[in-house]
């Protein structure tokens, strides 16, 4: 099992609509938890950390579960500007590791 | 500078040749790792710097692949004997500490073996 696991997509949709992405993590001692976003052929950047209360920027808004050990992103009345993939990200616990997923991509459709 | 700054931007050589991979970090941060990553894939951890020493190495692929980082800021990865399958970008990045921190990357070292 990989230790940090995304759904590949693509979503594809309208925009204006509202996408969830999930996020599982193998290692129960996590403590650090983030969204990164990477557009085509460009570095990855902090798009939010992840707390364990929930938190939320703008549109966006992530989610923490360490009991069934996924985190989870909301993205409410998608632009065409968020089309890109987006990169879980797990520091794991006692470790100085961040374990990226694959990334989900997103197309927001005009 | 500013940002997490790596040289050479894109490198082409030929399978066998040995390579040089450099990454500078943001001012004043003592974390700095070393990710690869393939077409489609996320960035996957090769090892990571807290100063000068190497904490964790657990993600060199073979002992072909190397990183110093001998004064605790400029860091070289070094490639011997490139191998097709070693084509990726490496990615570089650094942070203010070595757990909890947001880790900031660089635009990447764009490697193709030929």
């Amino acid at each position: 099992r990989k230790e940090v696991e995304q759904d590949p997509g693509p979503f594809n949709v309208p925009e204006g609509a509202t996408v969830a992405f999930n996020c599982t993590y193998s290692n129960s001692a996590s403590q650090s938890f983030f969204w990164y976003r990477q557009d085509c052929r460009k570095e990855p950047k902090l798009l939010m950390s992840v707390y364990s209360s929930g938190n939320e920027d703008g549109r966006f808004t992530a989610q923490l579960n360490r009991a069934s050990q996924y985190i989870s992103l909301l993205i409410r009345d998608s632009k065409l500007s968020d089309s890109a993939t987006y990169l879980c990200v797990v520091n794991g616990g006692g470790t100085y590791k961040y374990i990226f997923g694959t990334g989900t991509r997103l197309k927001v459709l005009a | 500078g500013a940002g997490v700054s790596q040289t050479p931007s894109n490198k082409v050589t030929e399978k066998g040749k040995y390579v040089e991979l450099r990454c500078d970090p943001i001012s004043g941060h003592t974390a700095l790792y070393w990710y690869r990553q393939s077409l489609g894939q996320g960035p996957e951890f090769l090892i990571y710097f807290q100063g000068t020493g190497a904490a964790d190495d657990s993600g060199l692929p073979n002992d072909r692949f190397f990183a110093v980082r001998p004064e605790g800021s400029v860091s070289t990865l070094k490639i011997q004997r490139t191998e097709r399958g070693d084509s990726a970008v490496y990615l570089c990045a650094s942070s203010p500490g070595p757990t909890g921190n947001t880790i900031y990357f660089g635009e990447g070292s764009w490697l193709t073996v030929v």
